[in-house]
């Protein structure tokens, strides 16, 4: 056990609607990194916060992609108008500033009918 | 750019083979790799992590090498069982310390 959760683990949507999705690290870690996985491909880096401040942004983050972790906590992934091709798994993973390894979550499987 | 390439992208073999996985990177400063499982619609399990300073590490079966001048790496999978059928995924973390870089993976089933 990582001590990543993600909620929820499954979600499926219409094309256009908005979804959220919530990522809960352990609190030693102040590192949280988001990353998509689309079937037969590996994890793609979105973002990445170190505590509440966002330090870097994949250009695979659209901007119809925002993410947030406003108490250096728990962390969201909101996306809007939600598309086919944004069906993928979301990955969330944590860690420690100055540490190197990063610790999985079980991810959350989106579906965009 | 970094880009990570692993083959094979997919291995079959009969239980208790032992077996080999490798990875290779394009751009050698990089700050450590690390070796992942995942099961089908499941997440990433860390398997192994390597410093770059590091040669290799082992845990139970599993045994990993880097040769970072080179720009690769191995994952040696020792008397295999159906129970390590699974994805098997490489990254690489850069020295800038923030993104892992995947490759596609391979894909390894264990048959009884």
């Amino acid at each position: 056990d990582t001590g990543v959760s993600q909620n929820p683990r499954h979600k499926i949507t219409k094309r256009g609607q908005n979804v959220t999705f919530r990522c809960d690290p352990i609190s030693e870690h102040n590192r949280l990194y988001w990353y998509r996985q689309t079937l037969g491909q590996g994890p793609e880096f979105l973002t990445y916060f170190q505590n509440e401040a966002q330090l870097e942004k994949s250009r695979l983050l659209s901007d119809r992609f925002s993410a947030e972790r406003p108490k250096g906590s728990f962390s969201t992934l909101e996306i809007q108008r939600t598309e086919q091709g944004d069906s993928a798994m979301y990955l969330c993973a944590a860690g420690l500033a100055g540490g190197n390894e990063q610790f999985f979550g079980p991810g959350t499987r989106l579906t965009v009918l | 750019k970094q880009e990570v390439t692993q083959i094979p992208a997919a291995l079959s073999v009969p239980e208790g083979e032992n077996l080999v996985l490798n990875c290779s990177f394009t751009d050698s400063a990089i700050y450590n790799l690390q070796w992942f499982r995942q099961d089908p619609g499941k997440g990433l399990t860390s398997l192994l992590l390597i410093q770059s300073s590091q040669r290799e590490q082992t845990s139970g079966r599993l045994n990993a090498s880097l040769d970072k001048s080179s720009g690769r790496s191995t994952l040696y999978i020792a008397a295999s069982q159906p129970g390590d059928s699974a994805t098997y995924l490489c990254a690489v973390l850069e020295t800038s310390g923030s993104r892992l870089t995947f490759g596609e993976g391979t894909q390894l089933t264990v048959n009884p």
